[in-house]
């Protein structure tokens, strides 16, 4: 099946500080990937949808000049955290869709602000 | 925007019993339902992709159905084992993915 990878697999900053983290689809091209937030003891919570080549579209409630999103190429997008607080600390996951039929998710991102 | 619904949100149940739990979805603007088995920290990985009314699919001793004309998903899993143990997500595709909350299912020994 299809690959997605992301980059690092957890990191720890400093409060303040700025995490980008990486999404590659490995052997498809995807014009659209999702980035997806997990809460404490909740389920994925969509956070928005990077787009190749344009901007992405964020859900209601997640800052936009806070989670910077690029979709640089058909097999990379990045999410970047800027100026990190300790209640951003979360799992972060990305996923790049193939059709409407299936969807391939990224193994995570744990970050940990400090 | 598709509302997905699922329940109950948590369920406990003894090594070897069978449990069964719902996802429901608007039935208009639908196009697949997915059921994905997710372990906190990693992954979702998925179980089932189902498109057509009255479709039925089976994994081992997971299994699911399907209705749209209703809206609903059943999940299924027969005898179930603590290696079942994880939330069990089901996302409703329209224009895109929407996930429901999850089942965070626990098999006690």
């Amino acid at each position: 099946g299809a690959v997605v990878s992301q980059h690092p697999s957890w990191v720890i900053c400093k409060s303040g500080t700025s995490v980008k983290i990486e999404c590659r689809s490995l052997d498809f091209q995807a014009t659209t990937m999702f980035w997806y937030r997990q809460f404490p003891k909740q389920s994925l919570m969509l956070m928005a949808t990077s787009n190749e080549g344009s901007k992405a579209t964020y859900e209601q409630g997640v800052e936009k000049d806070k989670f910077l999103i690029n979709h640089a190429s058909l097999t990379l997008s990045t999410l970047t955290v800027t100026s990190a607080h300790p209640e951003d600390s979360s799992f972060y996951i990305c996923s790049a869709p193939k059709g409407l039929d299936e969807q391939y998710f990224g193994p995570g991102t744990r970050l940990t602000v400090t | 925007i598709l509302n997905v619904e699922q329940s109950p949100q948590s369920l406990h149940v003894q090594e070897g019993d069978s449990t069964n739990f719902t996802c429901s979805f608007p039935s208009s603007n639908f196009y697949a339902l997915h059921w994905y088995r997710w372990e906190t920290a990693k992954s979702p990985e998925a179980l089932f992709v189902m498109t057509l009314n009255g479709d039925e699919k089976k994994k081992g001793r997971i299994s699911a159905t399907l209705n749209t004309k209703e809206g609903y998903s059943y999940l299924y899993i027969k005898g179930s084992q603590p290696e079942d143990s994880a939330t069990y997500l089901c996302a409703a595709t329209g224009n895109q993915f929407y996930f429901g909350t999850g089942t965070s299912l626990t098999v006690i020994p």
